[in-house]
């Protein structure tokens, strides 16, 4: 089944003490990207991958880095999280086209106290 | 640069009525628009798309959608509305003009209401 996967799905962490949320996909995709989702801003883009090695910062990168070493993995990490990152996270994933849809994965929520 | 709005933070609607959900974006060249949706605890789910050709698209769970150039709009449509399309609805764009990543630009999202 075609599908992207997130872990943990759930966490509660305090501040400062370094975490990864893991991304993967099954479907040889190019492009990756981590998102968040906070009430009344909508998705908003973090990081995003066109390829291996290869990322680029969304509109609101700051706070987090991100690696691709490989074509399935995008985890997303959070060196020294603070309460502002308390959100809920997506990571998705699509083949080079513009025509072409976005898969989601599940959902990370975080919280951070 | 690409930018979506959806001007309604919440669709209240009964069963069995048509529902319209609604989408204006802006471009600088043509656009390819999406829509997703989003089920409570779940990700984001694709329901249609328009890239060219017919203004009419038809997608997913009976949802269609009418791409207006004119009123620069994409407004997401059901003849009749079910309980079960409670849920969070999210217009995307992408600019092939923008010569910028293959990440699409998406709105604030939208939160459909069907009461019994």
């Amino acid at each position: 089944e075609a599908q992207v996967t997130q872990n943990p799905r759930y966490l509660i962490t305090v501040t400062g003490k370094k975490l990864t949320v893991t991304c993967s996909q099954n479907m040889n995709h190019e492009y990756m990207s981590w998102y968040r989702q906070d009430p009344g801003l909508g998705l908003r883009q973090i990081y995003y991958s066109m390829n291996v090695e290869v990322t680029d910062k969304g509109d609101v990168p700051e706070g987090y880095k991100v690696s691709r070493k490989e074509k399935r993995n995008f985890p997303l990490i959070l060196e020294s999280p603070s309460p502002n990152q308390t959100s809920l996270y997506f990571c998705a994933s699509s083949s080079p086209s513009l025509y072409n849809e976005q898969f989601f994965g599940p959902g990370t929520r975080l919280t951070v106290l | 640069a690409q930018s979506v709005a959806q001007p309604e933070d919440q669709v209240n609607v009964a069963e069995g009525n048509p529902l319209t959900v609604k989408c204006t974006y802006s471009v600088s060249g043509n656009p390819y628009l999406f829509w997703y949706v989003q089920y409570p605890n779940r990700g984001l789910q694709f329901l249609l798309k328009y890239i060219t050709g017919d203004n009419l698209v038809k997608g997913s769970y009976g949802f269609e959608a009418e791409f207006n150039k004119s009123q620069t709009s994409f407004h997401l449509k059901k003849p009749s509305a079910l309980v079960s399309d409670s849920a969070l609805y999210f217009c995307a764009v992408r600019d092939p003009a923008s010569g910028g990543s293959y990440i699409p630009t998406f709105g604030r999202g939208t939160s459909l209401i069907v009461h019994p």
